[in-house]
């Protein structure tokens, strides 16, 4: 099985930060790599798919990059409805999700 | 604009069987393949397995093989997953999502059907 690190488990953000989270594959994974944002008590929104193309109608201040063996989805200047959890998701082998990322207000 | 309706929340005895469905709009059922992932209250996501309606092909992740069944039925455009033997840890959210391709990953999802395993 493809575990998934994400880091952190949680980040305390004010608005207008800058956000990043990581995301650390068990093995090589050749870019099937997604982010989803969760709001609570509401199903997923996929953000990023082939871990940097933005899905269509998500704002342009999410991006996706990847470097070495870590993906990273950055939140470029944050707003009041980005405050949600965000899981990464490996698509190469089955599925897999990370454990999550809380972003909080500050 | 596509949507994939989920069956209401259901309340269940250990050792019972659930069954979850999806009725999907919007799009040819067929084109693509509906995928099952659950979340335990306060949890992460977990992925259960998925089905391909055109060819009735399934994946099960390993821990679901054997208590898990996905079926799709073209006519009404609607998926099914049952969990037998349920315990007390199946209580959770299952959502039903569409997947077009591995590399683009859940698209459009449903609400949620509310699984609560209770003697």
């Amino acid at each position: 099985d493809i575990q998934m690190t994400q880091s952190p488990s949680s980040l305390s953000a004010s608005v207008g930060d800058r956000v990043t989270i990581t995301c650390r594959p068990s093995q090589s994974i050749n870019s099937y790599l997604n982010w989803y944002q969760q709001k609570p008590g509401k199903a997923p929104k996929l953000l990023i798919y082939g871990a940097s193309s933005l899905q269509s109608g998500v704002p342009s201040r999410f991006s996706g990059s990847e470097s070495g063996t870590d993906f990273t989805l950055t939140i470029s200047s944050l707003q009041p409805e980005d405050f949600a959890t965000y899981y990464c998701q490996q698509g190469y082998r089955g599925w897999t999700f990370g454990q999550g990322t809380k972003v909080e207000i500050k | 604009q596509v949507q994939l309706v989920q069956s209401g929340a259901e309340v269940k005895q250990p050792g019972s069987s659930v069954m979850v469905s999806c009725q999907a709009s919007g799009d040819t059922f067929t084109k693509y393949t509906i995928t099952w992932v659950r979340q335990a209250p306060g949890q992460g996501l977990e992925w259960m397995g998925r089905i391909i309606p055109s060819v009735n092909i399934r994946n099960l992740a390993p821990e679901f093989q054997g208590r898990v069944t996905l079926t799709a039925d073209k006519s009404t455009n609607t998926a099914y997953m049952e969990l037998n033997n349920l315990r007390s840890d199946d209580t959770a959210v299952y959502y039903c999502a569409r997947e077009t391709t591995t590399f683009k990953g859940f698209d459009y999802w449903g609400l949620g059907t509310l699984v609560t395993v209770s003697p």
